[in-house]
């Protein structure tokens, strides 16, 4: 397996642009997360995810921020409009079950840069 | 307020020293993880402990969970470049911490350098 996938690797946008983050999670993980790691506040769940289902978003800091999971391979994070704010390192990580029994598999993250 | 509290922040080492980081809350944990991140990648599972007072060991690395599951250490024998990141610690919460309830909450971690 690749693990888990994630596009794009780098982002840089301007400020009130759309930005879409990606994620592919390892084939047969049934809980999907997103994460935001910025060094002032480290890692923040954003949403997770079971079974394609959304359960818990309220990690997401404001309206501005949206994710969906259409099928179980795919998953996306969708910020609009962007502000400087947002600059983090996104990741989106995949485990067999969530409740943290099962390790957490991440992907390599994005690195937005809002200017 | 951090739930989980990793010390210290940073550590700079020679290659061949040992070192210890410490993970610490003031809950009780069912389990708790250790995860590594290198520059430019995700988190890496590096062990999970779940009893009391458990020591498991990889490689060079030692992890014990407390006995009374509210902390955790991790100790490294002759440190090399090679484990060189960002050491973060990780345990469920039961508390309704943003949308962290039932889910892993990560300490904010202990960033270790190892020089040659």
């Amino acid at each position: 397996d690749a693990g888990v996938i994630q596009s794009p690797r780098h982002e840089v946008t301007e400020m009130g642009q759309e930005v879409t983050l990606r994620c592919k999670p390892i084939s047969g993980h049934n809980s999907l997360f997103w994460y935001r790691q910025t060094m002032m506040r480290g890692l923040e769940l954003l949403i997770y995810f079971n079974n394609n289902v959304p359960i818990d978003d309220s990690g997401m800091p404001e309206d501005r921020f949206s994710a969906k999971m259409p099928n179980a391979s795919f998953s996306t994070l969708k910020i609009q409009p962007s502000e400087p704010r947002d600059s983090a390192v996104y990741f989106c990580a995949s485990s067999l079950a969530h409740g943290g029994r099962y390790g957490y598999t991440f992907g390599s993250g994005t690195r937005l840069t809002v200017v | 307020t951090q739930l989980l509290e990793q010390s210290p922040q940073f550590l700079s080492i020679q290659e061949g020293e040992n070192l210890t980081v410490y993970c610490n809350s003031s809950s009780v944990f069912s389990s708790l993880q250790w995860y590594r991140q290198e520059p430019g990648e995700g988190p890496v599972l590096l062990v999970t402990v779940v009893t009391g007072g458990e020591v498991k060991k990889l490689k060079r690395l030692t992890f014990q969970f407390g006995d009374a599951r509210k902390d955790s250490s991790l100790h490294i024998t002759a440190a090399q470049p090679g484990d060189t990141g960002l050491y973060l610690c990780a345990a469920v919460t039961s508390m309704n911490y943003g949308g962290s309830q039932g889910n892993l909450i990560f300490g904010k971690g202990t960033k270790l350098s190892v020089k040659p």
